[in-house]
């Protein structure tokens, strides 16, 4: 069964200071992780995805296949960055089509 | 350029009666998703449609139900209504192919007495 944990509801970070929000997935095979953010009064959105390996807003996030976590990273915080933060996994071949979402983070960037 | 519309915005209904909302993607897409996003359970895959068909459901019940019309818009009918019911229903849209970013609209907030 597919399973996203994202272990820390609420996270308080200085503006400035390093950020890592945390994933662990289960899947047996080798699914597509994604991340996706909420900002106050918005909707949900994708900030990024594994396969483009890109740096969105200055986010990166890396999948380690070993210790199966897929963890969103941005070296200094900013207090934009202030949002509910979802990670995803979607299967292979469904991709986007059906994602299991992990019941987010709240990231919070104190001035 | 319109995004993800869905109506209405809050609905209340008593338990045992039945739910319509609604889902209009984004012009162009043909494939429409519902999440559920009850309070601490996070967001759940109810359905998908694509091109009218539907292609595959979560781990909900029958009387969760659905249907995507020729304009590719989507409906979703809970029947029965449950006090658990209660949650945030989310639609998305993307075009085909599993590689596409889907979009999410602003959601439905169903409240069961």
């Amino acid at each position: 069964a597919q399973r996203v944990t994202q272990p820390e509801k609420l996270l308080s970070v200085f503006k400035g200071a390093p950020v890592e929000l945390k994933c662990n997935y289960s899947y047996s095979g080798s699914p597509e992780l994604f991340w996706y953010v909420q900002y106050s009064r918005q909707r949900l959105q994708l900030l990024l995805r594994h396969i483009s390996r890109e740096s969105i807003k200055g986010f990166t996030a890396d999948l380690n296949k070993g210790e199966t976590s897929f963890h969103l990273k941005k070296p200094f915080a900013q207090e934009e960055d202030s949002a509910m933060y979802y990670c995803a996994l979607g299967r292979p071949g469904a991709g986007s089509y059906q994602l299991t979402f992990g019941k987010g983070t709240k990231l919070s960037v104190i001035p | 350029e319109a995004g993800v519309t869905q109506s209405p915005t809050h609905l209340i209904k008593t338990r045992g009666q039945q739910a319509t909302l609604r889902c209009s993607p984004i012009s162009g897409h043909t494939s429409v998703y519902w999440y559920q996003q009850a309070l601490g359970l996070g967001l759940q895959f109810l359905l998908w449609y694509d091109e009218g068909e539907e292609r595959n459901r979560g781990n909900f019940p029958p009387r969760f139900s659905g249907r995507q019309f020729p304009n590719y818009s989507s409906e979703l009918n809970v029947n029965a209504l449950e006090l658990e019911d209660s949650a945030l229903y989310l639609c998305a849209s993307s075009l085909g192919g599993s590689r596409n970013t889907i979009y999410f609209g602003e959601g439905s907030w169903l409240t069961v007495v």
